[in-house]
């Protein structure tokens, strides 16, 4: 069974600091993970993907992940935090290929909310 | 790119009444289309699977006939709440599948029902 678990409700940074949300996923098979952010009562963006072409994958607004098949992880990371960074961040695993077919077969972490101060 | 548009964004609604929320893709097509249920503080749920053409396909422990859907074209599905009562308060997302874009999540739908 795959499940997805996001280890910390709650990360504080302060801005120009380095931001680490991590995820840890468990898989049967060859996963497919995401990160989307979510900011208040908005819906969800994209923010990368993991395809199996590359370990480390770059996302949008200077995010990137690494998937770490031995550590079952997809940690999120940014080296420099921005105040417009805080918001609600979801790890994602799909149960089946990249995109879950057609069955909407993601896996939604609990969440991280990022709070960045100034 | 694949944009997906919800309407409206948020909708206050006394018991008993139903609410309906529209999910629209707007540049392409998408025979299907997903509903989400999201807590305050919580993850997203997936609700049911919406299918144009066809009956939607409804998670384990959601009502049907509580949560309406109807995916009449291949760009509209939408989420009727029937029969509201304060605990459907909640933020409802809608996403859509669209080859090799993926996943793309509408904005979402605060509905408070009083």
């Amino acid at each position: 069974a795959q499940s997805v678990t996001q280890l910390d409700s709650h990360v504080s940074v302060s801005e120009g600091t380095p931001v680490l949300l991590r995820c840890n996923y468990s898989s049967s098979y060859s996963p497919s993970l995401f990160w989307y952010v979510q900011h208040p009562n908005k819906g969800l963006q994209l923010l990368l993907k993991y395809t199996s072409a590359a370990t480390l994958v770059k996302g949008i607004n200077g995010f990137e992940a690494e998937f770490k098949k031995s550590e079952t992880s997809f940690h999120l990371t940014k080296p420099s935090a921005h105040m417009s960074d805080a918001a609600e961040y979801f790890c994602v695993v799909s149960l089946s290929g990249i995109y879950g077919g057609s069955q909407g077969n993601l896996i939604f972490g609990k969440g991280t909310k990022l709070s960045v101060k100034p | 790119g694949a944009v997906v548009s919800q309407h409206p964004s948020w909708v206050i609604c006394k018991s008993g009444t139903s609410v309906k929320i529209e999910c629209r893709s707007l540049d392409f097509q998408a025979t299907t289309m997903f509903w989400y249920r999201q807590f305050p503080k919580q993850s997203l749920m997936l609700m049911a699977t919406s299918n144009e053409g066809s009956k939607a396909t409804y998670e384990q422990g959601v009502e049907k006939d509580k949560f309406l859907i109807n995916h009449a074209s291949l760009t509209l599905s939408t989420l009727t709440v029937t029969s509201a009562h304060p605990e459907d308060s909640s933020f409802y997302i809608c996403s859509a599948l669209r080859g090799n874009y993926g996943y793309t999540f509408g904005s979402g739908t605060r509905l408070t029902v009083v």
